[in-house]
């Protein structure tokens, strides 16, 4: 596609349910990253890969949430037992190896849990 | 990575040039100047970054310090369209032992008519 894809857009849950969050980076893309911005807040830093592996997975809240991605394509985020802090926009990204400055971002899925 | 500091907010009137300041003295000889901005609820586009020579595309112009302790955005004509947070950061550009960039609360710039 012509840029980082994101599904689904809204996601409304209620505490305690699973939830998986989907990104399709940019084709040729080898890195890619998740962030979480919370309302009115700045970015968070929460997982890198280069291709399908993770060498930096620092910014992961708790062992609540997990990632992987195949190959380097499609990245997948896993929130489980959700809660109410977990409610926030969470963004990817992705960015050619050689340059890992220039990322492009998608548009976020909303996370909204009741 | 070296850390930045930028003003809160900023107004700017449209059709005249908005110049963001950036402060970044501890930065490495290594580390490049990235600028990305935030419009409302979409995710961070990137605008320009540059080294130590200073940078023009078709969205803005990067100007950097001699020294390289600061640099300086500006969007030539600012429109409506242009309010956002603008964020302003360093790091390498190639390799690097952290992955990720590092987005503090940058400016927000709101252009008024």
């Amino acid at each position: 596609g012509a840029g980082v894809s994101q599904s689904p857009s809204n996601k409304v849950t209620e505490k305690g349910k699973d939830v998986e969050l989907r990104c399709d980076p940019i084709s040729g893309h080898t890195a890619l990253y998740w962030y979480r911005q919370r309302l009115g807040q700045g970015l968070e830093f929460l997982i890198y890969f280069q291709g399908n592996s993770a060498p930096d997975k620092s910014g992961l809240p708790s062992d609540r949430f997990s990632a992987e991605r195949t190959g380097e394509s499609v990245s997948t985020l896993t929130i489980q037992r959700t809660q109410q802090e977990d409610s926030a926009v969470y963004l990817c990204a992705s960015s050619v190896q050689g340059n890992r400055g220039k990322l492009f971002f998608g548009s976020g899925t909303q996370l909204s849990v009741l | 990575d070296a850390k930045t500091t930028q003003p809160t907010s900023m107004d700017c009137a449209e059709g005249r040039a908005a110049n963001l300041p950036c402060n970044h003295s501890t930065i490495s000889g290594n580390e490049y100047v990235y600028w990305y901005r935030q419009i409302h609820s979409q995710g961070p586009q990137y605008i320009i970054h540059g080294l130590k020579n200073n940078e023009t595309n078709e969205m803005a112009s990067l100007i950097i310090t001699e020294d390289r302790k600061s640099s300086t955005l500006i969007l030539p004509h600012a429109t409506l369209r242009d309010t956002a947070v603008y964020y302003c950061i360093v790091r390498p550009d190639y390799g690097g032992s952290q992955g990720n960039l590092i987005f503090g609360k940058g400016t927000k710039l709101s252009v008024k008519p």
